[in-house]
């Protein structure tokens, strides 16, 4: 399978806990996205990575919220002291960006579902 | 207002219909827009982009974008129940930092009637 992964699928968490997502993406995609998405709303932003950089946050992430992709390849998103706010699925998205305002298609994995209880 | 606008549905179409789905957007320099669908349970996918005014055409979809007006629009000619999903319009821009950045709407759910 050569698509985004994502591990686990789904997760069962105690409001205070913390929780750590894996992402592994498409080998050659070197811009890699967070987005959050939650019942009946889209996918939002959260945060983007141009190999190892993170590029950008959203204010959507408070400081609870930490992600790092060291090699340039697979990446993770910790929460922290998980909130029942927090409960949502957690999508991964990889893409080959070649320039600003690249027109390249997203491939989403199929998330990761967090439930805080 | 929100970047990214669309009416949540739901929309329900009989099946072999025209099925509609409309969405506007705020930013003015954006330059690429999409349509992902969204079963139930699953991931976004790529259905439709487009760049350029005007029509453009894939099998039994029709994107339809109005730069002018910052509307797009997604036609599903000849609705099988196959398309019963949430569509999501995305739209990219560039961030406050200078960042590419896709920002979807809510997407708006769609039933076919057999």
């Amino acid at each position: 399978d050569t698509g985004v992964s994502q591990d686990p699928r789904h997760k069962i968490t105690k409001r205070g806990q913390n929780v750590t997502f894996r992402c592994d993406p498409i080998s050659e995609h070197n811009r890699l996205y967070w987005y959050r998405q939650t019942l009946g709303q889209g996918p939002e932003f959260l945060t983007y990575f141009q190999n190892e950089a993170q590029l950008e946050k959203s204010r959507l992430l408070s400081d609870r919220f930490s992600a790092e992709r060291p090699k340039g390849s697979f990446s993770t998103l910790e929460i922290q002291r998980t909130e029942q706010g927090d409960s949502a699925m957690y999508l991964c998205a990889s893409s080959l960006g070649l320039a600003v305002l690249n027109t390249g298609e997203l491939f989403f994995g199929e998330g990761s579902r967090l439930t805080v209880l | 207002q929100k970047e990214v606008e669309q009416n949540s549905g739901p929309l329900s179409v009989p099946e072999g219909a025209i099925a509609s789905l409309n969405c506007t957007y705020s930013d003015r320099v954006s330059q690429s827009f999409f349509w992902y669908r969204q079963y139930s349970g699953k991931s976004p996918e790529l259905i439709m982009s487009i760049y350029s005014n005007g029509d453009k055409e894939d099998g039994r979809f029709t994107a339809q974008l109005n730069k002018a007006s910052q509307y797009v629009s997604l036609l599903i000619r000849d609705s099988q129940p196959s398309d019963s999903a949430t569509y999501l319009c995305a739209v990219n821009g560039v961030s406050n930092f200078g960042n590419e950045k896709l920002t979807f709407g809510t997407g708006t759910r769609l039933t076919i009637i057999p």
